[in-house]
C-alpha cells in the first residue's frame, strides 16, 4: 500500500528548543494532517492543510504543505514538557475524494526539563 | 462535547471467545473507521463505513466484522479472537463531501489482549 516516510523516528530535546519533523512520499496528496498521541490516548488532530504551499500555525506549532504536494513538515517552537508524545502525519491521496488516510509511523518526542 | 467514545477501554479475553468493541460519535459524521495500532507498524485500517449500511474492508480486515445500522454507532466484532489480534484499537469518524471531510477524529482507544 501507499506509504508515508516520517522522520525522525524519535527525538530527545531540551525544554525550550525548537523541533522539526517531516513526512515525504512518492505519491501526491490532497490533504495533510498532523496528529499528536499522548500515551494511552487516541491521536488528536493538531493541524490540517489543504493547499500546496499552505503554511498554518496553531499556537507554537507550524505546519506546511509542500509545493510538490508530496511532503509536509511540522515545527514546534520553544518546546515544553507537555509536548512529549508521538506525532503522526497523515495524508489523503489524490484519488477521487476517498476519505482514506495514509499514516506515517510517527515521531516520538521526548522533552527534558 | 463533540467526541468519539469507545468501550471497553481495556479488555483481556481468551482465544475464541466472541467480543464486541463499541464505538459511538455525536458529531453526525457520515464516515467511520476502525484502526489497529501495533509497535513498528503504525496505524492500519481494518474496516470503514461511508454511511449507514455501507461498509468496506480496509487494509487488514481478516478476523474482524463490522456493522453500521445507525449513523452514530460502528461496532467492531471479533467472532473468534486469536492472540495475533492483541493490539490497540481506535475508532475514528469524519464528515463526507465537505471541505474538511478528511479531518478524522479518534476515540480514546481500546487495548485488547487475547491469551
Amino acid at each position: 500500500g501507499q506509504q508515508l516516510n516520517q522522520s525522525p523516528q524519535s527525538m530527545f530535546i531540551q525544554e525550550g528548543e525548537d523541533v522539526s519533523m517531516n513526512c515525504t512520499s512518492s505519491s501526491i496528496f490532497n490533504t495533510w494532517l498532523w496528529y499528536k498521541q499522548d500515551p494511552g490516548e487516541g491521536p488528536v488532530l493538531l493541524i490540517a492543510l489543504y493547499k500546496a504551499g499552505e503554511l498554518t500555525s496553531n499556537g507554537r506549532l507550524t505546519a506546511q504543505f509542500g509545493i510538490t504536494r508530496k511532503d509536509s513538515f511540522l515545527n514546534i517552537s520553544a518546546s515544553i514538557p507537555s509536548d512529549v508524545g508521538i506525532y503522526f502525519c497523515a495524508g489523503q491521496l489524490d484519488k477521487g475524494g476517498s476519505e482514506k488516510l495514509v499514516f506515517g509511523k510517527g515521531t516520538k518526542l521526548t522533552v527534558n526539563p | 462535547e463533540a467526541q468519539v467514545t469507545q468501550n471497553p477501554r481495556y479488555l483481556i479475553t481468551v482465544t475464541g471467545k466472541k467480543l464486541t468493541v463499541t464505538c459511538s460519535q455525536n458529531m453526525n459524521h457520515e464516515y467511520m473507521s476502525w484502526y489497529r495500532q501495533d509497535p513498528g507498524l503504525g496505524l492500519r485500517q481494518i474496516y470503514y463505513s461511508m454511511n449507514v449500511e455501507v461498509t468496506d474492508k480496509g487494509d487488514v480486515p481478516e478476523g474482524y466484522k463490522v456493522s453500521r445500522k445507525e449513523k452514530r454507532n460502528f461496532p467492531l466484532i471479533l467472532e473468534s479472537p486469536s492472540p495475533n489480534q492483541t493490539s490497540l484499537y481506535f475508532c475514528a469518524s469524519s464528515f463526507r463531501g465537505q471541505v474538511y471531510s478528511y479531518e478524522q477524529y479518534f476515540g480514546p482507544g481500546t487495548r485488547l489482549t487475547v491469551t
